[in-house]
């Protein structure tokens, strides 16, 4: 079985300061996928990265940082500047062998102007 | 790629009524579909994962007769909520995989269902 932790259940910051969400993993695989997903108000998920097991570079995308170290299981999320269209719901994701993916309870991202 | 067009994107019905979810693949063909369940300020739940032409897997606690799941093309699935209750109530959420790729998915708009 897998599981994901997001131990944030909400945060919340003022626009432009920088903000680290957190996401524990655990798994018995030896390959697994890691993702991020933000979900805003309507619903609809948007896919902002996958992280294979064998990769731990960490990667940047614009605003957006991610840390992953197997080590600690942990895939963390930085968002850099922050702004008021980053607020939502932001979840982690875990998927090993052909299974479906097993979510974090998410994180709820609050951008105060 | 990968365009996921899940309908209808919300629907209100009536306690003991059915209610049918669908999910197409438009540009990509799909083997694998997931239907993820998710409840108010919840996360998302895996409910049952179905291959073409094969019979969908529930997850444990999922019934299988209340929720029924078809996947008779690699482009086509849908989700029927059958005697529908208000504790069914939830978003509902199609997830396709393409082909043999491993890693990640695609997601459908959501369904949003609301029982009264």
């Amino acid at each position: 079985a897998q599981k994901v932790t997001q131990a944030q259940t909400e945060i919340s910051v003022v626009e432009k300061e920088d903000v680290t969400l957190d996401c524990v993993y655990e798994t018995r695989d030896t390959t697994y996928y890691l993702f991020w997903y933000k979900q805003p108000p309507s619903g609809e998920l948007v896919f902002l990265i996958r992280r294979n097991s064998f990769d731990e570079q960490n990667e940047i995308s614009g605003r957006y940082s991610w840390n992953f170290q197997k080590s600690t299981s942990s895939f963390n999320f930085t968002i850099t500047a922050s702004q008021v269209v980053d607020s939502a719901v932001y979840f982690c994701a875990i998927r090993g062998g052909a299974d479906g993916l097993t979510f974090g309870k998410g994180t709820h991202l609050i951008i105060q102007p | 790629g990968a365009v996921v067009s899940q309908h209808p994107s919300w629907v209100i019905c009536k306690s003991g009524t059915s209610v049918k979810i669908e999910c197409r693949s438009l540009d990509f063909q799909a083997t694998t579909m997931f239907w993820y369940r998710q409840f108010p300020k919840q996360s998302l739940m895996l409910m049952a994962t179905s291959n073409e032409g094969s019979k969908a897997t529930y997850e444990q606690g999922v019934e299988k007769d209340k929720f029924l799941i078809n996947h008779a093309s690699l482009t086509l699935s849908t989700l029927t909520v059958t005697s529908a209750h208000p504790e069914d109530s939830s978003f509902y959420i199609c997830s396709p995989k393409r082909g043999d790729r491993v890693g990640g998915y695609t997601f459908g708009s959501g369904t949003r269902l609301t029982v009264v």
